[in-house]
């Protein structure tokens, strides 16, 4: 089956590590996109890669990082350098310059 | 800039129509969308309509637009209460080329009433 996985689910790390979130992708789409959703505060975009070794940084990418080596993946790193990293975070893809985006289930993050 | 204007929240009866309202400011956009979120879930694409159509239907789902007004909106018939979830309108902006991305409102809460 085709789809976009993220993991995992839930992670829980202390203040002060970085950690990455992992997003995979079997559907051949060109474009991922990270997004960090707060509650009230809708989809904002962290990152996102319109092909293999490029990306973009969004309206927050202050505090993360990305990679693109591959097609099918798209990490994302939290750094300690976020402030308010606890958050559900969403991966998507989409086939190359069509908006239409395919999401992951998510993960959520909570920094202790 | 461009933005996506969503009231937040919404609460109907079991088997009654829901009305979701959006309202967004690029015109030259092609496509809307609306997307469903369920508790602690990623988000899932209900229905989108090209820019130059007024109406989609999809079974119980009816998407009007208003170009003049840049008004969307979705109506869910006979609305169950697996409905509830969080629905999300999206435009897809109007930057050219490789940085084309979608512009989110911030989503409307549906409570659905037995």
């Amino acid at each position: 089956d085709g789809g976009i996985t993220q993991s995992p689910k839930y992670l829980f790390r202390k203040e002060g590590q970085n950690v990455t979130l992992s997003c995979e992708q079997n559907l051949n789409h060109d474009a991922m996109y990270w997004y960090r959703q707060d509650p009230g505060q809708g989809l904002r975009l962290i990152y996102y890669s319109q092909i293999v070794n490029d990306f973009q940084k969004g309206d927050i990418a202050e505090g993360y990082s990305v990679s693109r080596e591959k097609k099918e993946s798209f990490p994302l790193t939290v750094t300690s350098a976020q402030k308010n990293p606890t958050a559900f975070y969403l991966c998507a893809s989409s086939i190359y310059k069509n908006t239409e985006a395919f999401f992951g289930q998510g993960t959520r993050l909570t920094v202790v | 800039g461009e933005d996506v204007e969503q009231s937040l929240f919404l609460s109907v009866r079991e088997g009654d129509s829901s009305v979701i309202n959006c309202t967004y400011t690029d015109s030259s956009s092609t496509y809307l969308y609306w997307y469903k979120q369920e508790p602690g879930a990623g988000l899932q694409l209900l229905t989108y309509i090209f820019s130059n159509m007024d109406m989609k239907q999809d079974q119980r789902l009816t998407v009007l637009l208003n170009k003049k007004d840049k008004h969307l909106s979705l109506r869910i018939a006979d609305t169950q209460t697996g409905d509830s979830a969080i629905y999300f309108c999206a435009e897809s902006g109007s930057a050219a080329g490789n940085n084309r991305k979608l512009i989110w409102g911030l989503g409307t809460s549906l409570a659905v009433n037995p």
